[in-house]
């Protein structure tokens, strides 16, 4: 069975610096996705970025990237130029290849709350 | 991008009675559609997952029988908790999948369930 685990319950960075959260997981499988999600105060869970482990090429979307070391099976996620709006909680989510049954479903670490301080 | 819309968004009920949580998909086919829970500070617990036209798959140490899970059609899941007590007081979140592929789900807004 899959597991994600988040070493880091909470972190604290200062508005307009950089925080890099950790994700390590762990599987047998070679192909699957990997995400970040996160979770404001409203709960709605919002997609920040995905990487496929196919790809040997970091994900980037805007001021979030990752670090995919697939080899040590980390998923790391870097915010860099943090704003106020960035708190929350995050979430680093593995999901299996496939889409029979109950594939699809995603396996979430336990998460880290990220404060931003003005 | 793909729209979820969970219904209703809190609902406080009597012990011993039943709720329903609508999951629907608004401008997407969703074959599967995955029911979550989520207790205080604490990270997303799945519950089952939901396949058009056919029974949900529960998870080890979910009640069937007190979380019925419906998935009728193409865009709608729903799930009702039968006999409320005031320890299944908590947030519920559905996703789907499109159906079409494509490696996200959508999440709804999730429902606070509070049993009094």
């Amino acid at each position: 069975a899959q597991t994600v685990t988040q070493s880091q319950p909470e972190m604290s960075v200062q508005e307009a610096e950089t925080v890099t959260l950790s994700c390590t997981y762990d599987t047998s499988e070679s192909d699957y996705y990997l995400f970040w999600y996160k979770q404001p105060p409203s709960r709605q869970m919002i997609l920040v970025i995905r990487q496929e482990a196919y790809k040997q090429q970091n994900a980037t979307e805007n001021r979030f990237s990752v670090n995919f070391q697939k080899a040590a099976k980390s998923f790391s996620l870097k915010i860099s130029d943090s704003q106020l709006g960035d708190a929350a909680m995050y979430f680093c989510a593995y999901r299996s290849w496939g889409y029979g049954g109950s594939q699809g479903n995603l396996i979430f670490g336990k998460g880290t709350k990220l404060s931003v301080k003005p | 991008g793909a729209v979820v819309s969970q219904h209703p968004s809190r609902v406080i009920c009597k012990s011993g009675t039943s709720v329903k949580i609508e999951c629907r998909s608004l401008d997407f086919q969703a074959t599967t559609m995955f029911w979550y829970r989520q207790f205080p500070k604490k990270s997303l617990m799945l519950m089952a997952t939901s396949n058009e036209g056919s029974k949900a798959t529960y998870e080890q140490g979910v009640e069937k029988d007190k979380f019925l899970i419906n998935h009728a059609s193409l865009t709608l899941s729903t799930l009702t908790v039968t006999s409320a007590h005031p320890e299944d007081s908590s947030f519920y979140i559905c996703s789907a999948r499109v159906r079409t592929g494509g490696s996200e789900a959508f999440f709804g807004q999730g429902t606070r369930l509070t049993v009094v």
